[in-house]
């Protein structure tokens, strides 16, 4: 275990479901992300949040909403997603949010839509 | 749009042999890189971190950078099975909002075998 548990690890849902990822993080640390991974794609960054407050939105589509009520937890919310969205999607989180460099992977949220 | 390039692979060696995977960058400006190892089916963990041009040792790992070609590569000596993995390379670079996020490759996948 890396100290960072994601749930569910798997979701099917259809394009007019409302579901949401949840993460939490057991480290201490001050920074949550969360990441796209899709197949033959890199790693895409969403969302960041330090102490709390969202530093980086990525151009993320408003079908993805995030929710960070404390430094421990991360939620994204998902509602009327596209079959594009199909998806692995990772929360990780580290020590300092500005240093942004030794990151701590869940395992992710296996996404797909339908 | 500031890229990480990588060979997908899959790059395989036998058993003991030298494995050498590499990866440029097209940010002149960045200072941190890193290379992450992903498991089918797991998620990415750091393995290797090198901010200065030359090489940086770690066991069987050694990470070399230099700056000038915007080049980043990783070595495994003695390359075992259990090595068989995807190998992420990640380098710091600012955003265009400032802030200090990781861009990633998409990976190259190493194949060990007996």
């Amino acid at each position: 275990e890396t100290g960072v548990t994601q749930t569910p690890r798997h979701l099917v849902m259809g394009m007019t479901n409302k579901k949401s990822l949840k993460c939490e993080q057991h480290l201490g640390h001050n920074a949550m992300y969360w990441y796209k991974q899709s197949a033959k794609k890199p790693l895409e960054l969403m969302f960041v949040y330090s102490l709390e407050e969202r530093v980086e939105n990525n151009s993320v589509p408003s079908r993805f909403s995030p929710e960070c009520p404390n430094s421990s937890h991360l939620f994204l919310h998902l509602h009327t997603l596209q079959p594009e969205d199909s998806a692995l999607y990772l929360c990780a989180s580290s020590q300092d949010g500005a240093a942004n460099e030794k990151l701590f992977f869940g395992s992710g949220t296996q996404l797909s839509v339908l | 749009q500031k890229e990480v390039e990588q060979n997908s692979g899959p790059l395989s060696v036998p058993e003991g042999a030298i494995a050498s995977l590499n990866c440029t960058y097209s940010d002149r400006v960045s200072q941190s890189f890193f290379w992450y190892r992903q498991y089918s089916g797991k998620s990415p963990e750091l393995i290797m971190s090198i901010y200065s041009n030359g090489d940086k040792e770690d066991g069987r790992f050694t990470a070399q950078l230099n700056k000038a070609s915007q080049y980043v590569s990783l070595l495994i000596r003695d390359s075992q099975p259990s090595d068989s993995a995807t190998y992420l390379c990640a380098v710091k670079t600012i955003g265009d909002t400032g802030f200090q996020k990781l861009v990633f490759g998409t990976g190259t996948r190493l194949l060990v075998s007996p």
